[in-house]
């Protein structure tokens, strides 16, 4: 099982550019997530789903839209780029109401320039 | 809505000694979980330990236990027997037990170097 992968590991993007971070997990679980790192901030979750077809906000939706094309992937969406966006992005799985561990991809870093 | 709080940024300790990292908390609720996450230099996120709020017995994995004071709103991490491998960041994390509510809550991390 390759777990959670992420496409891309880094970017670099102009400001107003638009991309979507692709994300994928192998393990059948229910629930996908996005999270942003942030020097001295932690991760702060931006979007998530809870099943196939929904989506919710988190602390951060700001700027992003997300799509949960089927159970396996989860994608986010930048429409218009902004400096403010420039961070590491984590996507995350787990079964709803189960073990409630988060399994986590390596990560894309994004710079907007 | 729940807060994470780490008051120290970094810290470092010798190889073979034992370290503690902080942790405290604020939720309104009764049941939750809390958890210890490892980012090594590779920025991999790695689930350390678990814990459950309504567990009073203290969650142990290895080198690593936590001391969980529930009334005290205090999860802190104690690493046994430190090893260079153990160099890394460490967030503590909160999640709710609501079904269909497992969003993570991080604090703001301790860097932990662990010196040769």
């Amino acid at each position: 099982n390759a777990g959670v992968t992420q496409t891309p590991k880094f970017q670099v993007l102009k400001t107003g550019q638009s991309m979507t971070l692709q994300c994928a997990q192998d393990m059948n679980h229910n629930s996908m997530y996005w999270y942003r790192q942030d020097p001295g901030m932690g991760l702060r979750l931006i979007y998530y789903s809870a099943s196939e077809g929904t989506t919710d906000k988190g602390e951060v939706p700001n700027g992003y839209n997300v799509s949960r094309l089927n159970k396996r992937e989860f994608s986010l969406r930048l429409e218009s780029a902004a400096p403010s966006q420039t961070s590491v992005y984590f996507c995350a799985s787990s079964v709803t109401g189960e073990s409630y561990e988060q399994y986590f991809g390596p990560g894309t870093r994004l710079t907007v320039t | 809505a729940q807060t994470v709080t780490q008051s120290q940024p970094e810290m470092s300790v010798q190889e073979a000694e034992t370290v503690t990292l902080s942790c405290t908390y604020d939720t309104s609720e009764s049941n939750y979980y809390l958890f210890w996450y490892k980012q090594p230099p590779s920025r991999q996120m790695i689930l350390v330990i678990r814990q459950e709020a309504y567990k009073q017995q203290n969650a142990t994995e290895n080198r690593f236990s936590v001391n969980f004071q529930k009334a005290a709103k205090s999860f802190s991490l104690k690493i046994s027997d430190s090893q260079l491998g153990d160099t890394a960041m460490y967030f503590c994390a909160f999640m709710s037990s609501n079904f269909g509510n497992e969003k993570l809550t991080f604090g703001t991390g301790t860097r932990l170097t662990i010196i040769p």
